[in-house]
């Protein structure tokens, strides 16, 4: 059974950090892209960033760039999104979510960790 | 970055009802690559169709999807009160990948 698990969430004050993981299983996680995604309150779903297979490939939404970093780690099945300079608007549950192959985007997801950005 | 505009932001049927959920880009969808989700409260969202009209694995064939260019829908053709969930539509042709806002579907 594929499961994905997010965690690192938190409360945590505007220009501060916080490192999400997201332990995966039932599949062979080096062989995926995977993509963080974000939904904060009364708002639609955001695209956040994303891992190519092997780790080499980032990529991230405007609003994040230069602030998260995304990585993974193949040998112990974890993705993990790095999260400094925090501000308010970062407030948002977090999934992490599985790119199954090109044509089919994000078919598996995690139930998400709540990130907090308040003084 | 495409926006993707979605109506109504609420629809409230009845059971057995049809449901009609509009999806519409800023610009012109790469080779198909638009998809359905649909999440309820305290859930992850859950894929239903991908490149336009593919239901996913094990999705129920009263959801069907449709459309090309800027103008996409998804059709849930009886309603059961199980469907009632937040349906957002994404693209995934261009970066980056982008969603709608999201329809609200209730069961009354």
């Amino acid at each position: 059974e594929v499961q994905l698990v997010e965690s690192g969430g938190g409360l945590v004050q505007p220009g501060g950090s916080l490192r999400l993981s997201c332990a995966v299983s039932g599949f062979t996680f080096s062989s995926y892209w995977m993509h963080w995604v974000r939904k904060a309150p009364g708002k639609g779903l955001v695209w956040v960033s994303r891992i190519n297979s092997d780790g080499t490939s980032t990529s991230y939404a405007d609003s994040v760039k230069g602030r998260f970093t995304m990585s993974r780690d193949n040998a112990k099945n974890t993705l993990h999104l790095q999260m400094s300079s925090l501000r308010d608007e970062d407030t948002a549950v977090y999934y992490c979510a599985r790119h199954a192959q090109q044509l089919i985007p994000l078919d598996y997801w995690g139930q998400g960790t709540q990130v907090t950005v308040s003084s | 970055e495409i926006v993707l505009t979605q109506s109504p932001g609420t629809l409230s049927l009845s059971p057995g009802e049809r449901a009609t959920l509009s999806c519409r880009a800023s610009q012109s969808i790469t080779n198909i690559y638009l998809a359905w989700y649909q999440q309820k409260p305290g859930q992850a969202p859950r894929l239903l169709i991908y490149g336009t009209s593919t239901r996913a694995t094990g999705i129920p064939d009263r959801f069907s999807g449709s459309g090309s260019g800027t103008d996409f829908t998804l059709t849930i053709s009886r309603l059961e009160p199980e469907d009632s969930a937040v349906y957002s539509c994404q693209q995934y042709g261009s970066s980056p990948w982008t969603f709608g806002q999201g329809t609200k579907v209730e069961i009354k």
